[in-house]
């Protein structure tokens, strides 16, 4: 079945320092969403890509989907305090109808230092 | 204001007891979701329905039991048959379903001692 990797699992910076979460996964996606969960909440939907190569932008956040659609990445510039929390990708499989599934990533949990 | 919510927040059972976690939407969505969360993984699918009278399992259903009688209601059961039933519970919704922002409830943590 489908899965999806995400690395690293966990990623302690300065304030200030820049940060990068991977995922990677196991078949061709049709798109991919990324969720932000802090400490002690729920995740909160971010962003999600859909094109082949796609770059999106939120102020420090830069979001890319891999040419072949099976990876992403979340970078952020400049670290701050209030980027604390769990980073997770969640992609959706290229075939499938109503049914094709969200597959979680297992989530990298980001610690900045002031 | 449209969201949803889970209740109640923090729940304490003995083994062997069944349990029900309540999941209420006002966003008119069709699609409800289950996940599990335990420390340090991600979301994993429990339950979900595309549309009232209707769920299917997802990838952990073993050991819970759903209902989907309203379109903005989708309770959890957790089941004495469930072994490790401890965890971090989030219900989610999709406007349809698999399309576009998953939204979450607040979560409800379940401690079995």
């Amino acid at each position: 079945g489908q899965q999806v990797m995400q690395i690293p699992q966990y990623q302690h910076v300065q304030e200030g320092e820049d940060f990068t979460t991977y995922c990677n996964s196991s078949t061709t996606l049709s798109n991919i969403q990324w969720y932000k969960q802090r400490p002690g909440g729920h995740p909160v939907f971010l962003i999600q890509l859909v094109k082949s190569g796609e770059v999106k932008k939120q102020k420090r956040l830069t979001f890319q989907f891999g040419e072949a659609k099976k990876n992403s990445s979340l970078h952020i510039t400049a670290t701050q305090t209030t980027d604390v929390g769990t980073y997770f990708c969640a992609g959706q499989g290229l075939y499938g109808g109503a049914t094709n599934k969200l597959i979680f990533g297992t989530g990298t949990l980001l610690a900045v230092q002031p | 204001d449209g969201g949803i919510t889970q209740s109640p927040k923090y729940l304490f059972r003995k083994e062997g007891q069944n349990v029900t976690l309540s999941c209420e939407q006002n966003l008119n969505h069709d699609a409800m979701y289950w996940y599990r969360q335990d420390p340090g993984q991600g979301l994993r699918l429990i339950y979900y329905s595309q549309i009232v009278n209707d769920f299917q399992k997802g990838d952990i259903a073993e050991g819970y039991s759903v209902s989907r009688e309203k379109k903005e209601s989708f309770p959890l059961t957790v089941t004495s048959a469930q072994k490790n039933p401890t965890a971090f519970y989030l219900c989610a919704s999709h406007r349809a379903a698999n399309t576009g922002e998953l939204f979450f409830g607040e979560g409800s943590r379940l401690t079995v001692l």
